[in-house]
């Protein structure tokens, strides 16, 4: 069956120290694979897009990984802060239709 | 200037109403989403409409009808709501079908009792 899987378990980060969340999907083929950032009673906000030709991508202090051998994306967050807390969701193109196929996200707690 | 609006922020109801949520986007884009969102976080896309046209139907209950009266709007109706109704919905939008970039509003949380 198709699965996007993101850890369900909170991540809690020293602040200053890199944060790292994984995604990880089965039975798909993604031409893009997106990450999003949803605060509590906020809709998600776009942050990064990588491409099935592309194995990294860069946003000041963001970065993303895209291996489809692994079928995996890591999404860094260097230097953190108490404000980069937030939940954090992976979202893959699956079809045709352009649809988007989201992971439940993970929470990263950053202490100061 | 909010990008994508929502109204109501909260809907709490009985079961067996009719209720109605309204989301506009200020973008320009062509087209808008429906997502639910259940208590476990995952963000289920119900539908899609591209220059209010329907262009994704998931398997939805036919107790939702979504209504899109030109491409700023797409309002959702949900008939005699039940229990496992009550979850928070999101409107979203993008420039094109195939843009991926998707912008959400900040959500209406229905709970039904």
């Amino acid at each position: 069956s198709q699965k996007i899987e993101q850890n369900s378990e909170a991540l809690n980060i020293q602040e200053g120290k890199t944060a790292t969340l994984t995604c990880n999907y089965t039975n798909y083929s993604p031409a893009y694979l997106q990450w999003y950032r949803q605060d509590p009673g906020r809709g998600p906000v776009f942050l990064l897009l990588i491409r099935e030709n592309e194995k990294e991508k860069r946003k000041e202090r963001l970065k993303v990984t895209f291996d489809t051998t692994l079928k995996q994306s890591l999404f860094h967050i260097t230097a953190s802060q108490p404000a980069d807390s937030a939940t954090y969701l992976c979202a893959l193109v699956a079809d045709s239709n352009y649809q988007l196929i989201w992971g439940a996200g993970t929470k990263l707690i950053i202490k100061p | 200037d909010t990008a994508v609006s929502q109204t109501p922020k909260y809907l709490v109801t009985q079961m067996g109403n009719d209720k109605s949520i309204k989301c506009e986007q200020n973008l320009g884009h062509d087209t808008m989403y429906w997502y639910k969102q259940d208590s476990k976080k995952f963000l289920k896309i119900m539908f899609s409409y591209n220059n209010k046209e329907l262009i994704i139907n998931e398997t939805v209950p036919n107790r939702f009808s979504p209504k899109s009266p030109d491409k700023a709007h797409l309002n959702l109706h949900i008939n005699s709501l039940e229990l496992g109704d009550s979850a928070v919905y999101f409107c979203a939008s993008s420039q094109q079908s195939t843009a991926p970039e998707q912008f959400f509003g900040p959500g209406t949380r229905l709970t039904v009792l």
